[in-house]
């Protein structure tokens, strides 16, 4: 198995521009998370899945969209890019309480 | 939100010696995680502990829980450099099903 797996490792972007952060999971698991990780800051959840076709905000959803059409497949879409949504982004699934992380995104906007 | 909050932020210790990290959160939990964090990778789950545990052991790690004082503790014996790592402690949302992480506890071992 793969766990979880996250597309792209590492990407630049223009402020303005868009991009889609591609997260999937081969463990059948119901739950899946997008979070941001800044330093000293811990993880925040941006967006989580109780399952395929739901999706629901997290503590800082503004800026970003999701989206959950595959039971597998979790999808973070920036439409507008700003410098504060410079971080490292972490997708997790979980099939109730335990989570497990893909190995990030290191986005830059400049 | 409920949040856990570990203390102390940054330990650095000798190889051999015990680690402990302490987490304290501000509302009623189902359960308290624990993760590790190596450097520039993903979280990896180490130990869960439920409200109505009070201690839970997995290898070289044991973790308490005071529900009274809203506060739990990682340690970690026999500490080792391949612990270098930074350690989250989570709690759940009671209400839903998220779960919120502290700001974590970054440990050194010095081989």
């Amino acid at each position: 198995n793969a766990g979880v797996t996250q597309t792209p490792k590492f990407r630049v972007l223009k402020t303005g521009q868009s991009m889609t952060l591609l997260c999937a999971q081969d463990m059948n698991h119901e739950y899946m998370y997008w979070y941001r990780q800044d330093p000293g800051m811990g993880l925040r959840l941006i967006h989580y899945s109780v399952g395929e076709g739901t999706t629901a905000k997290g503590e800082v959803p503004d800026g970003y969209n999701v989206s959950r059409l595959k039971k597998q497949n979790f999808l973070l879409g920036l439409e507008s890019a700003a410098p504060s949504q410079t971080s490292v982004y972490f997708c997790a699934s979980s099939p109730r309480d335990t989570q497990y992380f893909g190995p990030g995104t290191r986005l830059t906007v400049l | 939100s409920q949040q856990g909050e570990e203390d102390p932020q940054a330990l650095s210790i000798q190889e051999g010696e015990n680690a402990t990290m302490n987490c304290s959160y501000k509302t009623s939990i189902n359960n308290l995680q624990w993760y590790r964090q190596n450097s520039g990778r993903g979280l990896v789950h180490l130990i869960l502990i439920r409200s109505n545990e009070r201690e839970k052991h997995s290898g070289r790690l044991r973790v308490t829980l005071d529900t009274s004082k809203k506060s739990s503790s990682l340690l970690i014996t026999a500490s080792r450099a391949a612990d270098t790592a930074s350690y989250f402690c989570a709690t759940d949302d009671t209400g839903g099903f998220k779960t919120i992480f502290g700001a974590g506890t970054r440990l050194f071992v010095k081989a």
